[in-house]
């Protein structure tokens, strides 16, 4: 069945540093692709999301590409904020799969000043 | 504001005892549904809904049972409530496809019920 793979953390890292985490799919259809934010204490929130092959999402500087070529859809921000610190999920939809939401196991970032 | 509203927040049972999450939702969304998330786990899905009268099974549903009488309230009632079943659970909504599926124009979670089962 689908599934999504995310890159373990804690991803511990300094303010004003790059970063990435990674994220890889499977799926038999042609899903649509997402990022949500879960802060302390509060349920997700979608961060970006892209429908097709190309398409780039973005969001708060956040920004992913939906590379179908090497099925990826990875997180990237050139520079990150305390207020980034947050935990992180990658997931699809596949519409062909009824819709559901699926997600990847989360990374946990922490962004220290 | 809209969105989706879960209640409780928090809820202490002791094993075997039963009771009912309950969220609501004002965005008159057809597709409703209902994951708990775990430690290294992400989210997985328990039941879903694609409309009222309308429920189905998703990756994790036993111990658990739900009903759709009205577009707006999707509850999640624990039978026996059981330690493994300690968990924080989301609801989430959508508006659904042209094909009647979720994810429509994304979904919107609730804040989450934290359960523990002692």
């Amino acid at each position: 069945g689908d599934s999504v793979t995310q890159m373990e953390g804690p991803v511990t890292l300094s303010e004003e540093a790059f970063l990435t985490i990674n994220c890889t799919y499977t799926a038999t259809g042609y899903p649509s692709l997402f990022w949500y934010v879960q802060y302390p204490g509060e349920g997700l929130q979608l961060l970006l999301k892209a429908t097709k092959a190309d398409d780039k999402g973005s969001n708060k500087g956040f920004e992913a590409t939906y590379r179908k070529e090497t099925t990826s859809f990875h997180l990237e921000k050139g520079s990150v904020q305390v207020s980034d610190s947050a935990v992180y999920f990658c997931a699809l939809t596949d519409y062909n799969q009824g819709g559901k939401l699926i997600f990847g196991q989360g990374t946990e970032l922490s962004v220290k000043p | 504001n809209a969105g989706v509203t879960q209640t409780p927040k928090f809820q202490v049972l002791k094993t075997g005892q039963s009771m009912t999450l309950q969220c609501a939702q004002d965005m008159n969304h057809e597709y409703m549904s209902w994951y708990r998330q775990d430690p290294g786990m992400g989210l997985r899905l328990i039941h879903y809904s694609v409309g009222a009268g309308i429920t189905d099974q998703g990756e994790v549903p036993n111990g658990y049972n739900v009903s759709r009488s009205t577009t707006e309230d999707f509850p999640l009632r624990l039978l026996s409530a059981a330690p493994s079943q300690t968990s924080v659970y989301f609801c989430a909504s959508s508006t659904t496809t042209v094909l009647g599926t979720g994810g429509g124009d994304g979904y919107t979670f609730g804040s989450g019920t934290r359960l523990t089962v002692v």
